[in-house]
This record gives structure tokens, sequence and C-alpha cells, in this order.
């Protein structure tokens, strides 16, 4: 079945340290790839999703790319701001009859002065 | 922006009681989703449908019903709820076409405690 790994529980880094968060994923068809992120006392909004062409995904400085070799989505930035404390979560959709979401379970950032 | 509601935010109740959590959304979505948000467990899917009357099962349904009756209305029924149920409640809602896989658009979340 479909599923979504997300090694890191919990990670802290100091700002302006690069950012990479890890997701692997198992599907048995070409699926979609999210990144989610919640920050505190908010509900999960969309952050990036991979495309169909392979172009890598952008939003607010963040960028992942899709590796199907790997099944792999990592979601990286280059420098790590305050703002950037939140939840994370990778998910994956396969569009096989049903259209269902799978999510990790979650990658705690913490970026601290 | 989509929007999708959630009813009540907050809900304190007793174990053996009764709970029903609303959703409404207004995006003309046919999915919609119950997740339980637990730490340590993530986002876990209840039930999802994709259109009024279905119902499908999700990965942890024990312990909970679900109806969408409308395709706005999609409603999660705890008829004797447990300790175990406490949690944080997500509503989701997404489109899926012949495009292919439309984003979640979750709700604000339901907190619900069970004494």
């Amino acid at each position: 079945g479909d599923s979504v790994t997300q090694t890191e529980g919990l990670v802290t880094l100091t700002e302006g340290l690069p950012v990479m968060l890890n997701c692997t994923y198992q599907s048995t068809y070409s699926p979609f790839l999210f990144w989610y992120v919640q920050h505190l006392n908010e509900a999960p909004k969309l952050l990036l999703k991979s495309f169909t062409d392979n172009k890598r995904p952008e939003h607010q400085g963040f960028h992942a790319t899709l590796h199907k070799s790997s099944s792999s989505f990592h979601l990286q930035k280059s420098s790590a701001q305050l703002s950037d404390s939140a939840l994370y979560y990778c998910a994956l959709s396969s569009n096989t009859g049903y259209q269902n979401f799978y999510f990790g379970k979650g990658t705690s950032l913490t970026v601290i002065p | 922006e989509a929007a999708v509601t959630q009813s009540p935010r907050n809900k304190v109740t007793v174990t053996g009681g009764n709970v029903t959590l609303s959703c409404r959304q207004t995006n003309s979505h046919n999915y919609m989703y119950w997740y339980r948000q637990d730490t340590g467990h993530g986002l876990r899917l209840i039930h999802y449908s994709y259109g009024a009357g279905n119902l499908q099962i999700g990965d942890v349904p024990d312990g909970y019903k679900a109806t969408r009756t409308t395709q706005e209305d999609f409603f999660l029924l705890l008829e004797l709820a447990s300790p175990s149920q406490t949690s944080l409640y997500f509503c989701a809602s997404s489109h899926w076409g012949w495009w292919g896989t439309g984003q979640l658009y979750f709700g604000e979340g339901s907190k619900l405690t069970v004494l």
C-alpha cells in the first residue's frame, strides 16, 4: 500500500543555516507529493506540490525535488528563518480509484536565534 | 481561497457521551475528509467521502461514524466517546477531476476532550 516516511520527528536549527527535511514514499502508481506546513494553533496548509512535468516547485524560499528513482521528495531551504518554526508534513496522493492522501508523521522544525 | 468551516471548535464531554462534529465547505469540492491529529502520530484519516451519501473508511475508523448529507456538509459522530478519542480533529476538502489531484484545504480544527 501507499505510505510516507519522515525520519526526523524533531529538528532544531540555528537561524541562517540550511534546512533539509526528509521524505520518502512507497506507492504502486505515480503519485503526487505534497508538503504541508502547520504553524502553532493553526490548520495545516499547502506549502508545495510536485508537478507532473518534473519541474521543481518553490514557495516562500522552500523547494523540493521529486526523485522517482529514490522515491523521495525532500524539503529544502537555503537559509532558515525564525518564522519557519512549524510542523511540516509530507503527503502523497495517488489517483487509484479514490483520491486519498497519506501523511507522514510530521517533522517539528524549531529555528533558534 | 477555499473555505472549510468546522464546529464546534472546542468540545468537552464525558466517557460514553454523544458527540457530533460538523464540517461545511463552500468550494464545490467533491471530496471531504476527517482526520485526527495526535502528537507522534501525525494526521490519521478516519473517514472520507466523494459525494453526498457516499462514505469511505479510512485508516482509524473504529469508534467513529460519519455521514455526508450534502455536497457541502460532512459530519463525524462519536456515539460512545472514550478518553482515547481525545484529540484535535480536522476536516478537509479537495477536488479531484480528470486533471488529477487537487490539494487539501483544512478547516480550523475541533478540539475534543473526553473525560
